[in-house]
């Protein structure tokens, strides 16, 4: 089955300073990459898309330029939060899908961002 | 706006009845639907997927999708306290795109 591994699980850091989450497919190519925010007791909002070698394509009310996802290559998506403040705490989700594959959406397991 | 509504929760059952989830759409274009399960603090799992009209079945999970009544559940059959949850419908544009999230449904099962 699919595998998608994200990492770190849970950082803690200082307001002001940029954090890097990475997603990676272990064992299949993610041609799609879905970041999610999920607040506490809240479902999933989609925050941007991203296809391998192109940019991002971002939700409506999210900040492209604090919220920088690349997806260089098809095993590799990091989500980069710059200048992070108390509000940006919550739990970051990737999504990676393949069409061509019957996995369906794979998540990682998620990373819990506290801003201090 | 393209929505995905889930029943109002949370629901509690007792161990061994039936749980059944609902949800509904707005978007009739969506082709694919999902159920995951999210434990706290943990991503969501998939627990079944469904694409056509009619019944799905997998162990304990049946899901329902009936796309004229913009319409999916989930039936989980002899609950398990292990079965408390969060349960999320989702549903996906026709070309995979992105998934719509319903709210969740908290489901209690009390031994």
């Amino acid at each position: 089955g699919a595998v998608v591994s994200q990492h770190p699980s849970w950082v803690i850091c200082k307001s002001g300073t940029s954090v890097k989450i990475e997603c990676r497919s272990l064992d299949f190519q993610a041609t799609t990459m879905f970041w999610y925010r999920q607040f506490p007791k809240q479902s999933l909002m989609l925050m941007a898309t991203s296809n391998e070698g192109s940019k991002a394509t971002y939700e409506q009310g999210v900040e492209k330029d604090k919220f920088l996802i690349n997806h260089a290559s098809l095993t590799l998506s990091t989500l980069t939060v710059t200048s992070a403040h108390p509000e940006d705490s919550s739990f970051y989700i990737c999504s990676a899908f393949n069409r061509a594959l019957n996995y369906g959406y794979t998540f990682g397991s998620g990373t819990r961002l506290t801003v201090v | 706006q393209k929505e995905v509504e889930q029943n109002s929760g949370p629901l509690s059952v007792p161990e061994g009845a039936i749980a059944s989830l609902n949800c509904t759409y707005s978007d009739r274009g969506s082709q694919s639907f999902f159920w995951y399960r999210q434990y706290s603090g943990k991503s969501p799992e998939l627990i079944m997927s469904i694409y056509s009209n009619g019944d799905k079945e997998d162990g304990r999970f049946t899901a329902q999708l009936n796309k004229a009544s913009q319409y999916v559940s989930l039936l989980i059959r002899d609950s398990q306290p292990s079965d408390s949850a969060t349960y999320l419908c989702a549903g996906g544009g026709t070309s995979y795109g992105k998934l719509t999230f319903g709210q969740g449904t908290i489901l209690t099962v009390h031994p």
